[in-house]
């Protein structure tokens, strides 16, 4: 099982600053990474697939990056609305997709 | 626009059995392979099981292989999740999802809620 690791687990931004969230792979995933958002109470959303494709209707403001075992999600001016918790999930060994354990957007 | 609401959930006594559904709308369901991804209270997410888009394949976490089948209905655009043998550790938001590609999910339901308690 390849074991998605996210760092920080909590990260305290003031709004309009860059937040830079990180996620490694236990091993090589190519660009088989995807990005969610959640927020409380509420289903995941699709960020980022491919590493660095942004889903239908996701603002420019989020981007994906990297390959292989190293992945980041930049949210370049946060929003009210982006506070979150935000998972990435390999999708590179099918039928052992798995997720990593998040990282909390919390106000500063 | 497409919509997945599930229902099922619900408290459920160990060794005990549960279905869930999820109707699926505002899409060629037959076209899709769908998941089921849960989450234990105050925890992350975690893959439970696909089904391709006609049904003939099935795959499953290891956590529930053997204890969870996934099936679904084309013609009345419903997907499910027979769950036996029902563990306290199974207790979780269960999300149906629907899957584009390879993997990645782009529309959740808002999830149904099992609790397996005594």
């Amino acid at each position: 099982e390849i074991v998605m690791t996210q760092s920080p687990a909590t990260l305290s931004v003031s709004p309009g600053e860059r937040a830079t969230l990180s996620c490694r792979a236990s091993q090589s995933i190519s660009t088989n990474l995807a990005w969610y958002q959640q927020k409380a109470g509420q289903a995941p959303r699709l960020l980022i697939y491919g590493a660095s494709t942004r889903a239908t209707g996701i603002p420019a403001r989020f981007s994906g990056s990297g390959s292989g075992t190293e992945f980041t999600l930049t949210i370049s001016s946060l929003q009210s609305e982006d506070f979150a918790v935000y998972y990435c999930q390999q999708y590179n060994n099918w039928f052992t997709w798995t997720f990593g354990q998040g990282t909390k957007v919390e106000i500063k | 626009q497409v919509q997945l609401v599930e229902s099922g959930g619900g408290v459920v006594q160990p060794g005990r059995s549960q279905r869930l559904s999820c109707a699926a709308s505002g899409f060629t369901f037959s076209s899709y392979a769908m998941h089921w991804v849960r989450q234990a209270p105050g925890k992350g997410l975690e893959w439970v099981a696909i089904i391709w888009y006609d049904g003939n394949q099935k795959y499953y976490a290891d956590s529930v292989k053997g204890r969870f089948t996934i099936s679904r209905d084309n013609s009345n655009n419903t997907l499910y999740l027979q769950m036996s043998s029902l563990r306290a550790e199974d207790t979780a938001v269960y999300y149906c999802a629907r899957d584009p590609y390879n993997g990645v999910c782009d529309y959740w339901g808002q999830g149904t809620l099992v609790t397996v308690s005594s």
